[in-house]
This record gives C-alpha cells, structure tokens and sequence, in this order.
C-alpha cells in the first residue's frame, strides 16, 4: 500500500514569515512529486511538481526532494494571508497513471 | 490552458434516484479521474480511464460506475444514490504517465457538491 503523510495542521505562521510544509511517502520507487494547493471550496491547482533531488524554485515557492530519506517539502517565503489553503502533496511511480494523495496540510498566515 | 468542465456544481437529490455527473476536457488528455473528497479523508479515487472505453477501478468503486465513449468525456454514474455517497467529487485529467514531465499534472474541474436527501 503506498502512503503519503501529511501533518494535517492547521500550521499558523504570521504574515511574512516562512511556512514550511512537509510530505513523507512510502515507496521508493516514487518518481514524481506535485505540491497542490487547495482554497476552501474550490478545486486543487498545481503549485509545482519536482523530479530530481535537491531544490527547485519558484517565486515565492520552493520544492525540496530527498529521495533517500522520502520525503518532500514545500517551503513558501514571505507568507501571506492569501497563501492560506490547504496544501496537497501527491506522489507517483514511474509509469504509474495515477498519482497518491496526501490527506493535505491546512495553512493559516494571519496578518 | 486546460480546462476540465463538469455539467453540475451543485445537485440534491434523492435516495435510490440515478445520478450522472459529467466531465469534459478539452485539451486531448489520455487521461481522466473521478475522485469523492470528504473532510478528513482527503483524495480517494473511484475510477479513472486511461483511454476511451478503458476504465479501472480505484480506492473506492462500490456504488459507481463510469462511461468514456468519447477521449474528451468521462462521466460517472450512481445507479442508486444513498445518503452515505453525499460528498464532493471532482473530475481530473491528465496527458500522460511519463516520468520528468508535465504531462503527469492532474488538472482538476470545478467540483460537484452532491447532497442526496
């Protein structure tokens, strides 16, 4: 059964600050990672998607992978209140169709 | 960019009544889901199709089935709704299953909150 563990939160950063949100998954045969954000009644749109180890960047956003520890993490600088959603980690195999969610990470940035 | 249409954002109806839900994508996708998401229990994925007229089962089928007869369109269906299958369900489609490519991203249509009463 492949696992992917998110901390449920709500994790509460202030305005400005750095969130870090953090996925642990459970096969190592993972090669693709996405990080969704989610706003309250709508639907889930992609932030970024990450192959290789180490970081990658944008804007605001950066990705983290280390496949020898699994995990991923997605770090979001400068927070702001709009930035406040749930966060959605998901991850697949190689030649898989279908990604495997997390349960996702309420985030909170107040002001 | 891609859209991922579905017919209905909100229906109520009632228990034992037929309900379909559809999903248009425009944008050539191999690739479509239908996933129910409940407070708590995140993504569950009840069927997704990998080309027309193929389908597999995901986490959770019971209850559903699912039609593709054309690549654009994936519709789901309860044959007869009960109250334990109120809840969101959102359709998502996605270009491929290639590793180091953006063809893996899902995107997601706008939801359908279904109540049955």
């Amino acid at each position: 059964q492949k696992e992917v563990e998110q901390n449920s939160g709500p994790l509460s950063v202030p305005e400005g600050a750095i969130a870090s949100l953090n996925c642990t998954y459970s096969d190592r045969g993972s090669q693709s990672f996405f990080w969704y954000r989610q706003y309250s009644g709508k639907s889930p749109e992609l932030i970024m998607f990450i192959y290789s180890n180490g970081d990658k960047e944008d804007g605001r956003f950066t990705a983290q992978l280390n496949k020898a520890s699994q995990y991923v993490s997605l770090l979001i600088r400068d927070s702001q209140p709009s930035d406040s959603a749930t966060y959605l980690c998901a991850v697949k195999s190689g030649g898989s169709y279908i990604p495997t969610f997390g349960r996702g990470t309420s985030l909170i940035v107040h002001p | 960019d891609v859209k991922v249409t579905q017919s209905s954002r909100y229906l109520v109806k009632r228990t034992g009544e037929k309900v379909f839900l559809e999903c248009v994508q425009d944008m050539d996708h191999e690739n479509m889901f239908w996933y129910r998401q409940d407070p708590g229990l995140g993504l569950r994925l009840i069927y997704f199709s990998y080309d027309v007229k193929m389908k597999e089962k995901g986490d959770i089928p019971e209850g559903y089935s699912v039609s593709r007869e054309k690549k654009e369109r994936f519709s789901l269906i309860l044959e007869s709704a009960s109250t334990n299958q109120t809840s969101m369900y959102l359709c998502a489609s996605s270009g491929g299953r290639q590793v180091r490519s953006g063809a893996n991203v899902l995107t997601f249509g706008a939801g359908s909150r279904l109540t049955v009463l």
